[in-house]
């Protein structure tokens, strides 16, 4: 098994592009979610998703877009990239009943200019 | 004030000492309790769940005291590879929505 894969490790744009972060898990999970690390305020949920066709918002979704249609894919979409997106941003997933259990994957590090 | 706090350190404590770092949480409903553990510039992977009893995995020992609202976690024999930061997790109401991390303690081990 990978696990979760992530791509692109390193990413930078410019204010106002826009780009879609991949994630994707071979195990077979039901949750997964997206969050950003920021230096001195740990990890915030951006958004998360159940189960195929299931999304829900976060602590910070504004700017960030998200779609559920397999059970191993959940890509994160910048609509409009800003500065204030630079961060590091994990996907992570769950079994069924096991949530509080998250793997993470490797992450990717997005610079916004 | 964060939900979830925790002294982000570093300790700095030489190798074989024992180490022990706390982390406060203000909503009293929370219900899980976790440590996770983060390399440089990698993901933070589970490292224990803590109990209400307390519990041991090898040399860490994780506590929660809800009357206080802290859980804890002990390193004993500390070793060079312990060095990382150390998450405190909190799940507000066992729902996959509801997990707060901490912003971690950084912990370094010396020769």
């Amino acid at each position: 098994n990978a696990g979760v894969t992530q791509t692109p490790k390193f990413q930078v744009l410019k204010t106002g592009q826009s780009m879609t972060l991949q994630c994707a898990q071979d195990m077979n999970h039901e949750y997964m979610s997206w969050y950003r690390q920021d230096p001195g305020m740990g990890l915030r949920l951006i958004h998360y998703s159940v189960g195929a066709g299931i999304t829900d918002q976060g602590e910070v979704p504004n700017g960030y877009n998200v779609s559920r249609s397999t059970t191993e894919d959940f890509p994160l979409r910048l609509l409009s990239a800003a500065p204030s997106q630079t961060s590091v941003y994990f996907c992570a997933s769950s079994p069924r009943g096991s949530y509080n259990e998250q793997f993470f994957g490797p992450g990717t590090r997005l610079t916004v200019l | 004030r964060k939900e979830v706090e925790q002294d982000p350190g570093p300790f700095n404590v030489p190798e074989g000492a024992t180490v022990a770092f706390n982390c406060t949480y203000s909503n009293s409903a929370s219900q899980s309790f976790f440590w996770y553990r983060q390399d440089c510039r990698k993901e933070p992977k589970l490292l224990m769940s803590v109990y209400s009893s307390g519990n041991e995995d090898g040399r860490f020992t994780a506590q929660l005291n809800r009357a206080s609202q802290y859980i804890s976690l002990l390193i004993r024999d500390s070793k060079l590879s312990d060095s990382a930061t150390y998450l405190c997790v909190v799940n507000r109401h066992s729902s996959a929505s509801k997990i707060i991390f901490g912003s971690g303690t950084r912990l370094s081990i010396r020769p």
